[in-house]
């Protein structure tokens, strides 16, 4: 157990439709990372932040969204559904805030299936 | 796109072997390798965070080295064992953004 925590586990929902993926961080970590692992591709990282603010940007598409609150927690927020979004969503988290240097943590991950 | 590559893309050995792979990377903008080990069905778990040219990192019998001079990384692993089985994931970071390879998978053989 990493002490990072997803939730949901599963969701399915309807193209056109918003969701909103929780990650927890690990008790002390201040960066949150989002990645998207799609079938037919390895994991991508979409963004990051640390402490509150965005830190980086990866291959995040503009009907995607993320913010971290006061309590570390993250959100990512995917709207305009696609058939395409289905995707396992991984949020990890680490001690620092410079991506270079700090080792990541995962959570197990949010299985989101757009039909 | 930063362009990072694993090989082989898969490896079978017998238990007892030792085994290695390979991480490309390019070494322009480079600031650290990661290598993470991924389980089926589990999250990936931090092995090593490498940023020195030269830096050898060692967990157990699991070991990795890095040039980043010619923009490369090995994993070693000494003596697999069955548990040993997963995908090992490297990325390179540049500054503020990861590039991860598509892994090399392992199955040890009992």
């Amino acid at each position: 157990d990493s002490g990072v925590t997803q939730t949901p586990k599963h969701l399915i929902t309807a193209t056109g439709q918003r969701v909103t993926l929780r990650c927890s961080p690990r008790s002390g970590d201040l960066s949150v990372y989002w990645y998207q692992q799609s079938l037919d591709q390895g994991l991508q990282f979409l963004i990051q932040y640390y402490n509150g603010e965005e830190r980086a940007k990866g291959n995040i598409l503009e009907r995607f969204s993320a913010q971290q609150f006061p309590d570390l927690h993250s959100e990512l927020n995917l709207s305009s559904l696609e058939l395409g979004d289905s995707a396992l969503y991984f949020c990890a988290s680490s001690a620092g805030g410079l991506a270079r240097t700090y080792e990541q943590y995962f959570g197990p991950g949010t299985r989101l299936t757009v039909t | 796109i930063l362009n990072v590559e694993q090989s082989p893309q898969s490896l079978h050995v017998q238990e007892g072997d030792s085994t290695n792979f390979t991480c490309s990377f390019p070494s322009s903008n480079f600031y650290a390798l990661h290598w993470y080990r991924w389980e089926t069905a589990k999250s990936p778990e931090a092995l090593f965070v490498m940023t020195l040219n030269g830096d050898e990192k060692k967990k157990g019998r699991i070991s990795a080295t890095l040039n980043t001079k010619e923009g490369y990384s090995y994993l070693y692993i000494k003596g697999s064992q069955p548990e040993d089985s997963a995908t090992y994931l490297c990325a390179s970071s540049t500054g503020n953004q990861f590039y991860f390879g598509t892994g090399t998978s392992l199955t040890v053989i009992p």
